[in-house]
């Protein structure tokens, strides 16, 4: 498959705990994004990459989210402390030049 | 900043009839508009685009058009199947924004056979 890979697709976890996703996007793709997504809404977003240079992060993102992007390949998004506030899917795209961006399955976060 | 606003929330229609969504932006300067559709559970999956040098794009039974100047664009879906059945979500990138995309709220359609 060489379209965009998430994991994992689920997570379930206690509030307080800390969690982490993978994104791997599409290889040639220099443009990584970081969404978040609740029931009956569209897309937020959340952060952004080109190659691994973090631009631009959403000033609705608290202090406890963090993201990285090492070598311009691969991303992780942590979130620290989880709260219930926290629950929803993460969906990550990339893109190449300003084209269209091409969205992974998610990982859809669940905090108890 | 760019915000986005999509019409209608949501949208019935009888299999075979048309269906337009309609989405409006504020930012002059965006010049790349994607739409997705989203089918439950599922990713959203881009199934058209239009940049703003053109006024229309037309791809099979879906067309978009852009309108620069009332800064709106609509997507138009024709002889509708029950398969089009999803939540379509309209979105711009902004030129001075480090391209992300802004999304638009979607609108839930649902093709009755």
């Amino acid at each position: 498959d060489t379209g965009v890979s998430q994991n994992p697709r689920h997570k379930i976890t206690k509030r307080g705990q800390n969690v982490t996703f993978r994104c791997d996007p599409i290889s040639e793709h220099n443009r990584l994004y970081w969404y978040r997504q609740t029931l009956g809404q569209g897309p937020e977003f959340l952060t952004y990459f080109q190659n691994e240079a973090q631009l631009e992060k959403s000033r609705l993102l608290s202090d406890r989210f963090s993201a990285e992007r090492p070598k311009g390949s691969f991303s992780t998004l942590e979130i620290q402390r989880t709260e219930q506030g926290d629950s929803a899917m993460y969906l990550c795209a990339s893109s190449l030049g300003q084209s269209g961006a091409f969205f992974g399955q998610g990982t859809r976060l669940t905090v108890v | 900043g760019e915000n986005v606003e999509q019409h209608p929330s949501t949208l019935s229609v009888q299999e075979g009839d048309s269906a337009v969504i309609k989405c409006t932006y504020s930012d002059s300067a965006s010049n790349y508009f994607p739409w997705y559709k989203q089918e439950l559970g599922k990713r959203p999956q881009l199934i058209i685009d239009i940049r703003s040098n053109v006024g229309e794009k037309k791809d099979q039974r879906i067309a978009v058009t852009l309108n620069k100047t009332a800064k709106h664009f609509s997507l138009h879906i024709t002889e509708t199947q029950p398969e089009d059945s999803a939540v379509y979500f309209c979105a711009a990138i902004p030129v001075d924004s480090s391209y992300k995309l802004i999304f638009g709220s979607g609108t839930r359609l649902l093709v009755r056979p």
